[in-house]
């Protein structure tokens, strides 16, 4: 079958780190997307990855391990507007379809 | 400003009733698709389409019909066969990069 797992919630303190992390098993691999989500509203793009290492983008980074099905995203200098669902999605062979974890609640305590 | 839009936000019906959840893009995307998210649960696909006039029946199509007349349009009906429709639905598009834009999302109540 196919499968990807996040933790349901995490907190972490303003200005801190987090790691997000997103294990997956799915019928072939075409790229992983990281999406953030407020509540009650539509997700956006943070970040893409097809093959293996760290991309970086400003405060955010995801890495990922096509060998281990591993991807985590990075959050540095949390500020109280990244409380928000993070989303892990793998795209199969298939182009058009993505395969969704159920997002992971980060909570930014002050 | 290019976007996708959906309307209405909030959306209530009656048991029995069908319901057409819209969804209009200006972004010339091609692909366009229907996600139902439930708390506790990723998306999970419900139709997409990946040109005018063709769609797909995705994971969990029993209860739901749409329509690609235009391109930029992809309206969804909830229909009464579907028993469990209290959820919010989201609308995506995808042109020739790997990003999906999302809209900003209809939650529908059965009243």
């Amino acid at each position: 079958g196919q499968n990807i797992d996040q933790p349901t919630e995490m907190t972490a303190t303003e200005g801190a780190i987090v790691q997000i992390n997103c294990t997956y098993q799915t019928s072939g691999f075409n790229g992983l997307f990281w999406y953030q989500q407020h509540a009650g509203e539509a997700p956006t793009f943070l970040s893409y990855n097809v093959l293996d290492g760290l991309e970086e983008k400003g405060r955010f980074s995801s890495f990922l391990s096509r060998s281990k099905g591993y991807s985590y995203l990075l959050l540095k200098e949390l500020q109280m507007k990244d409380s928000a669902s993070y989303l892990c999605a793998v795209r199969t062979y298939s182009n058009y379809q993505l395969i969704w974890g159920a997002g992971t609640k980060l909570i930014i305590k002050p | 400003d290019g976007g996708i839009t959906q309307s209405p936000k909030y959306l209530f019906r009656k048991e029995g009733q069908n319901v057409t959840l819209s969804c209009e893009q200006n972004l010339n995307h091609d692909a366009m698709y229907w996600y139902r998210q439930d708390p506790g649960q990723g998306l999970r696909l419900i139709y997409y389409s990946q040109i005018v006039n063709d769609f797909q029946k995705g994971d969990i199509a029993e209860g739901y019909s749409v329509s690609r007349e235009k391109k930029e349009s992809f309206p969804l009906t909830v229909t009464s066969a579907q028993k469990n429709p209290t959820a919010f639905y989201l609308c995506a598009s995808r042109g020739s990069g790997d990003e999906a834009f999302f809209g900003q999302g209809t939650r529908l109540t059965v009243v």
